[in-house]
């Protein structure tokens, strides 16, 4: 019911691709919806993140689309460049669990020059 | 601000040792956490604390103790380490009102691995 599941595990994608990046979430009552960033020997850092009352959200060249009704939502990396090579986790969490986040497996994106 | 910040970076530890994983955030955050981070598992929460003097368990609270007498310091305790607990573990904190969600921000991470 907490699962939060993620996909690919790692993608390799060329300098200037587009890197799509896919969850799926269980729990209706989930309604954050973040993607976080991590590069190696770091702590994870907050990229981007949607709440389900848009289906869309957009920053710089990182985009969230969001699906309510399929219980899904992805990260899209416009014109993907090497320094975006990094480990990439979606989560989410319900308003009455205050700050508490289930993150999915995580996808090692590798942008080749 | 330093943000959050976690010592030591690395750590060996025998089965059975005990330590203390240190973690402190100058950002007046009420909100903290622990996380261990396993290689295709993600993150997973140990324990969190809403503020000082109040924690709770999270998804894997087993073989570990917290304690938050400060709003700054959420110190993690392995009591008797096991080789299923070599991973690196997170700390984070946040600010939240009225338990809304809000921006989580971690630490740099302890790498442990016990023998």
């Amino acid at each position: 019911q907490q699962q939060v599941k993620q996909s690919p595990q790692s993608l390799i994608v060329q300098k200037g691709g587009i890197s799509i990046i896919n969850c799926a979430y269980e729990n209706t009552a989930f309604d954050y919806f973040p993607w976080y960033q991590q590069f190696p020997g770091k702590g994870p850092a907050l990229l981007i993140a949607i709440r389900p009352d848009v289906s869309e959200k957009k920053e710089g060249r990182f985009t969230i689309s969001f699906n309510k009704s399929a219980k899904q939502f992805s990260l899209h990396i416009m014109d993907s460049q090497p320094g975006d090579s990094a480990t990439y986790f979606c989560a989410a969490s319900k308003e009455t669990s205050g700050s508490r986040l289930t993150f999915g497996e995580g996808t090692q994106l590798t942008v080749n020059p | 601000n330093a943000g959050v910040t976690q010592t030591p970076k690395f750590r060996i530890l025998k089965i059975g040792q005990s330590m203390t994983l240190q973690c402190t955030q100058d950002m007046n955050h009420n909100y903290m956490y622990w996380y261990r981070q396993d290689p295709g598992m993600g993150l997973k929460l140990i324990y969190y604390s809403v503020g000082a003097g109040i924690t709770d368990k999270g998804e894997v609270p087993n073989g570990y103790n917290v304690s938050r007498s400060t709003t700054e310091d959420f110190p993690l305790r392995l009591e008797l380490a096991a080789p299923s607990q070599t991973s690196v573990y997170f700390c984070a904190s946040s600010y939240s009102l009225a338990g809304d969600t809000d921006t989580q921000y971690f630490g740099p991470g302890t790498r442990l691995t016990v023998l």
